[in-house]
């Protein structure tokens, strides 16, 4: 069974501190890796996708990686805007979506 | 209206009503699904539909019941539901089955 298990859950950070998300899988070959913001009350926000290992994709204030077990999700220089919940899904061989349960992150001012 | 709408965004329902919740999504997609999100538990899929066909049913009690009429409305009929399905109901489309899934802003549902 696909598994996907984030962490931390919850992340609090100063503004301008830099952190790192992971997301670790389990997966029957993949297909994609996918990166999601969601704030509170709100549908999840797509930010990124990564298709293979050591593949890389930037969007402003964060980047995210992949390895064979893992993505994770770099914060550089957090701004309170950036507080949000990360979600991470994995699609495997049999085109299932499976998301993670999220990181929680707080930036302070 | 662009990208995917949900209506309506707040819904509080007994436990013998019959309502339903809507979606449409403006952005030429032809595969549409609807989620439950629920606290501190990862987005659980329900349906799946491409091009109009439901693909997958993930084992989701009967007391709910789709409806994909065409490529850009999707329903979600409610009836007879349990406390235990307050929830966030999310709709989200995509290209294909594949690609990445955007989605609308979700109805909070609260059974009493």
């Amino acid at each position: 069974e696909d598994q996907v298990t984030q962490s931390p859950e919850a992340l609090r950070l100063q503004e301008g501190e830099s952190s790192s998300l992971n997301c670790s899988y389990t997966v029957s070959g993949l297909r994609g890796l996918f990166w999601y913001r969601q704030d509170p009350g709100k549908g999840p926000e797509f930010l990124f996708t990564l298709y293979s290992a050591g593949e890389e994709k930037e969007k402003e204030r964060l980047k995210a990686t992949l390895t064979k077990k893992e993505s994770f999700l770099h914060i550089t220089a957090p701004k309170p805007e950036d507080s949000a919940t990360y979600l991470c899904a994995v699609r495997s061989n049999d085109y299932k979506l499976s998301f993670g349960a999220g990181t929680t992150v707080t930036v302070r001012a | 209206e662009t990208g995917v709408t949900q209506t309506p965004r707040h819904l509080v329902m007994g436990m013998t009503n019959k309502k339903s919740l809507k979606c449409e999504q403006h952005l030429g997609h032809n595969a549409m699904y609807w989620y439950k999100q629920s606290a501190k538990k990862p987005l659980e899929l329900m349906f799946v539909y491409n091009f109009k066909e439901q693909t997958e049913n993930n084992s989701v009690p009967s007391r709910f019941s789709p409806e994909c009429p065409n490529s850009s409305h999707l329903f979600l009929h409610l009836h007879t539901l349990q406390p235990e399905d307050s929830a966030l109901y999310l709709c989200a489309s995509s290209f294909d089955g594949n690609n990445e899934q955007f989605f609308g802003p979700g109805t909070r549902l609260t059974v009493l």
